[in-house]
């Protein structure tokens, strides 16, 4: 089974802090995603990756940036984290660049919390 | 650019009568559409996903759902709702951005099942 985890279940931190979110997956998917999941808003794309090293900004880019040094890895960066920025975070992985249906897989997500 | 309708941002329903949860899209192509589920303080489950095959898509835990291209409508529905079902369900549809294909979200519908 596909495994993607994040670095934290539940996160505190302070305006202006930077913050570090972190997920990893174990099945060499070329691609990975960063959303916030708001209520009554489903989930918004932030970032993707779709190869190490390799960034695209999603629909919600201000505010963050990402990270992928190896191909298993995407960080999401909160520069100075504001309250708006309250909210869920899940990542997800999938395969590369093929045809339409393919399934992303989703780690359990972080609930942020900025105050 | 395409869109998904979640009809319900909430349905309820007892213990063994049926479950739909209603979707519509908007696509300018033939779609690649899925149904995830979310239980509390989980991540993301694909239920189901069609993509171009069978019009009546059969997913896990029981669900299925039929793909109408005439009434641009991807429901999701159950026979028999268990309370295991109570979740939140998001309809997808998956939109070909060059060489990748980005999931754009629906609302979520939020599903109880009352004893």
């Amino acid at each position: 089974d596909v495994k993607v985890t994040q670095s934290s279940r539940y996160l505190v931190k302070r305006t202006g802090e930077k913050v570090f979110l972190e997920c990893v997956q174990d099945m060499d998917h070329e691609n990975m995603f960063w959303y916030r999941q708001d209520p009554g808003l489903g989930l918004r794309l932030i970032y993707f990756s779709y190869d190490v090293k390799m960034k695209e900004k999603g629909d919600i880019p201000e505010g963050y940036s990402v990270s992928r040094e190896k191909k298993e890895r995407f960080s999401l960066i909160l520069e100075s984290a504001s309250t708006n920025q309250t909210s869920m975070y899940l990542c997800a992985s999938s395969l590369g660049l093929a045809g339409g249906g393919n399934e992303q897989f989703f780690g359990p997500g972080t609930r942020l919390t900025v105050l | 650019a395409q869109s998904v309708t979640q009809l319900d941002s909430h349905v309820s329903v007892s213990e063994g009568t049926p479950v739909l949860l209603r979707c519509n899209y908007s696509s300018s192509y033939s779609p690649s559409l899925f149904w995830y589920v979310q239980h509390p303080n989980k991540g993301l489950q694909l239920l189901l996903k069609y993509t171009s095959a069978a019009t009546l898509v059969k997913g896990i835990n029981g669900f299925e759902a039929e793909f109408k291209k005439s009434e641009t409508s991807f429901h999701l529905t159950k026979p028999s709702a268990h309370m295991s079902d109570a979740a939140e369900y998001f309809c997808v549809v998956s939109e070909k951005l060059g060489g990748y294909n980005k999931l754009i979200f629906g609302a979520g519908t939020r599903l109880a099942v009352h004893p």
